[in-house]
């Protein structure tokens, strides 16, 4: 069974990095999207970045100049950078696989809080 | 960019049948997948190209489409059938709509 857990700091300040990773286990990372999604407390999900096996990415319009998405340095991890972040950016972020061709996603994260606030 | 449109809230009364409904341009020419999120919980696919159920997703849970919109039906909700639904398509990334609150009266 497919599983994935993000891992990164609940605590970011204003103005800074928030940096996020994603572990893969129960399958290989080949073949497949890896994107991250958020949603701010009380409202819905909006989806932040892609990232295919060979390394081919794209980033939603509305924070693609502050998004990075990478493959991790192990085989089977993936991981999220947003700078500049404000108040505005505290939300669950969750990781999740995407299937190719439609774009659904069958297995999801558990989510981690991140909130920003000096 | 794309945008999908739902509803926010939906009430049914308990064996009734609830629709949820999301709208976009040329929905028809995209495939339309469905979540459902409980509070605290992350979102789970019940529909996936437009009206494929995953394994372990009941029967009650359905979806279709026509003309510019897509519909979620569930079938007799029950009372852990309350939660969010949520749309979502792919149109260079991913798409989804605002989602709708589902309540079982």
């Amino acid at each position: 069974q497919v599983h994935l857990q993000e891992s990164g700091p609940g605590l970011v300040k204003p103005s800074e990095t928030l940096s996020l990773t994603c572990t893969v286990s129960g399958g290989s990372i080949s073949s497949y999207y890896w994107s991250w999604i958020r949603q701010p407390p009380g409202k819905g999900l909006e989806w932040i970045a892609y990232i295919y096996y060979s390394g081919t990415t794209n980033y939603n319009p509305s924070l693609k100049s502050r998004v990075t998405i990478s493959l991790g340095t192990s085989t089977n991890q993936f991981s999220l950078k947003l700078s500049s972040v404000t108040a505005a950016d505290t939300a669950v972020y969750y990781c999740a696989r995407g299937q190719p061709s439609s774009g659904y996603y069958p297995y999801w994260g558990q989510g981690t809080l991140v909130t920003v606030s000096a | 960019s794309y945008e999908l449109t739902q509803p926010l809230s939906v009430s049914v009364a308990l064996g009734q049948t609830a629709r949820i409904t999301c709208g976009g341009n040329n929905i028809g020419g995209k495939h339309v997948h469905w979540y459902q999120q409980k509070p605290g919980q992350a979102p789970v696919l019940v529909i996936y190209r437009d009206s494929y159920r995953p394994s372990g997703i009941p029967e009650r849970f359905s979806g279709s489409k026509s003309g510019n919109t897509a519909t979620l039906t569930i079938s007799r909700p029950r009372a852990g059938d309350e939660a969010d639904y949520y749309c979502q398509v792919w149109d260079s990334g991913t798409v989804f709509g605002g989602g709708t609150k589902l309540t079982v009266l």
